[in-house]
């Protein structure tokens, strides 16, 4: 079936360093790409997003860049925090279905101080 | 604080015994999402409804019940519970289906059935 990968599964960064995650998606007609961040125990927040018409978006240290000819979009972090530590999730249209998007299995990011 | 409610916040439950978790938004969004997130699994749909009157099948809708009669409410029945949905349960909304637009989500509920 259609899916959604992330790369890498598992990142660990010290503090102060950068950290890139990696989308890749199937649907080329796509053009909502949203990254979502899950504290431990907590529920998935939107922190980022970019449409199809721009190439990257910064908000502060997180940024997000699209390649729409490789299908893929990555969440940059820069000056990682503790608090940054966190699974992360990109999300995709589903290319089969016209109503539903599909969700990365996640990146777990650990940040050591 | 606008947003999406969920009850109860975790729960126990016998195998057998049926069960709704509760959801609302304040948003006046018209599209809502049932998920679950098992260890390993990621967020998995279980039901949606892109607007009040409609409700479609997701992922994993087996055992699961929905139903939307308003545009605020989205309950969630399991109609005689199995171990295999012990899980986190998420609700989410966006203010349509166009995938256009990010997913608000409510805070979980986590359930075990035993």
């Amino acid at each position: 079936g259609e899916n959604v990968e992330q790369h890498p599964s598992t990142l660990s960064v010290q503090e102060g360093d950068s950290a890139v995650i990696k989308c890749t998606y199937s649907d080329s007609a796509s053009n909502y790409f949203p990254w979502y961040k899950q504290e431990l125990g907590k529920r998935p927040q939107l922190i980022i997003d970019i449409r199809s018409n721009v190439g990257e978006k910064k908000d502060q240290r997180i940024a997000v860049t699209l390649n729409k000819t490789a299908k893929h979009f990555s969440l940059h972090i820069t000056e990682t925090q503790p608090e940054d530590s966190a699974v992360y999730f990109c999300a995709a249209p589903s290319k089969t279905s016209y109503d539903k998007v599909i969700f990365g299995p996640g990146t777990s990011l650990s940040v050591i101080p | 604080t606008a947003g999406i409610t969920q009850a109860p916040t975790s729960q126990i439950l016998a195998a057998g015994r049926s069960m709704t978790l509760r959801c609302t938004q304040d948003m006046r969004h018209n599209a809502m999402y049932w998920y679950r997130q098992d260890l390993g699994l990621g967020l998995r749909l279980i039901h949606y409804s892109n607007t009040a009157g409609t409700t479609g099948k997701g992922e994993v809708p087996d055992g699961y019940s929905v139903s939307r009669a308003n545009t605020d409410d989205f309950p969630l029945t399991l109609a005689s519970a199995v171990p295999s949905q012990t899980s986190v349960y998420f609700c989410a909304s966006s203010p349509d289906s166009s995938r256009q637009y990010g997913y608000t989500f409510g805070s979980g509920t986590r359930l075990t059935v035993v």
